[in-house]
């Protein structure tokens, strides 16, 4: 089957910019991911979706973060604008079983 | 909240010696344990999964796991560590509030000398 695909992989944004990213979760699952992974940290939830309604977003930063997962499909996380402390890993992950999720590749963004 | 704890951010071995990777967690109820792996400039792939089965788990690539409830543990181990097995390795659990919801530690680079 074919993973989870991200866009773009890498992104290069001056501070108070705006960026999207861009997820396409394995098929036919309904539950999808968005983490963020600061450099040599974990990866941190930033908002759970369950088809295309949120289940947590505890920890995204609202003011600046958005996410959105229409018809259930694809999903795109936006910030605007962005700070130099939002450089990370952006990682979607798309799952069918409550035990297991498949990631992505990830997007790197990088703030100057 | 569950949390899991990793100790030791770094972990160096000679190619052929063992690996264990530690890993304690925190909660209250039976947990869902997790192993992912990630290599440079990729995504996270998962080793291993406990699920309240069998407390030796095993994995890809020759690792294995031990759910050990009397210590609060799931280290990782494998008996030879190869080249190929240098990465960045992630222990994770379930939040038992949402059991689809998985918290990640803090991770462990592990390195291999020839």
């Amino acid at each position: 089957e074919a993973g989870v695909a991200q866009s773009p992989r890498y992104k290069i944004i001056e501070k108070r910019q705006s960026v999207a990213f861009w997820c396409n979760p394995i098929s036919g699952h309904a539950t999808l991911y968005w983490y963020q992974q600061i450099l040599g940290q974990g990866p941190k939830l930033l908002i759970q979706f369950q088809n295309n309604g949120v289940v947590d977003d505890s920890q995204l930063p609202k003011d600046r973060f958005s996410a959105e997962r229409l018809k259930g499909v694809d999903s795109t996380l936006k910030i605007q604008p962005a700070k130099l402390e939002d450089s990370a890993v952006y990682l979607c992950a798309s799952s069918s079983t409550n035990y297991g999720y498949t990631f992505g590749s990830g997007t790197r963004l990088t703030v100057v | 909240a569950q949390s899991v704890t990793q100790l030791g951010s770094h972990v160096s071995v000679s190619e052929g010696a063992l690996v264990l990777l530690r890993c304690n967690y925190s909660s209250s109820v039976p947990p869902y344990l997790f192993w992912y792996v990630q290599y440079p400039n990729q995504g996270l792939q998962l080793l291993l999964k406990y699920t309240s089965a069998a407390t030796l788990v095993k994995g890809i690539n020759g690792f294995e796991a031990e759910f050990k409830k009397s210590e609060t543990s799931f280290h990782l181990t494998k008996p030879s560590a190869h080249m190929s097995d240098a990465a960045e390795y992630f222990c994770a659990v379930t939040d038992y509030s949402s059991a689809s919801k998985i918290i990640f530690g803090s991770g462990t680079r592990l390195s291999i000398r020839p």
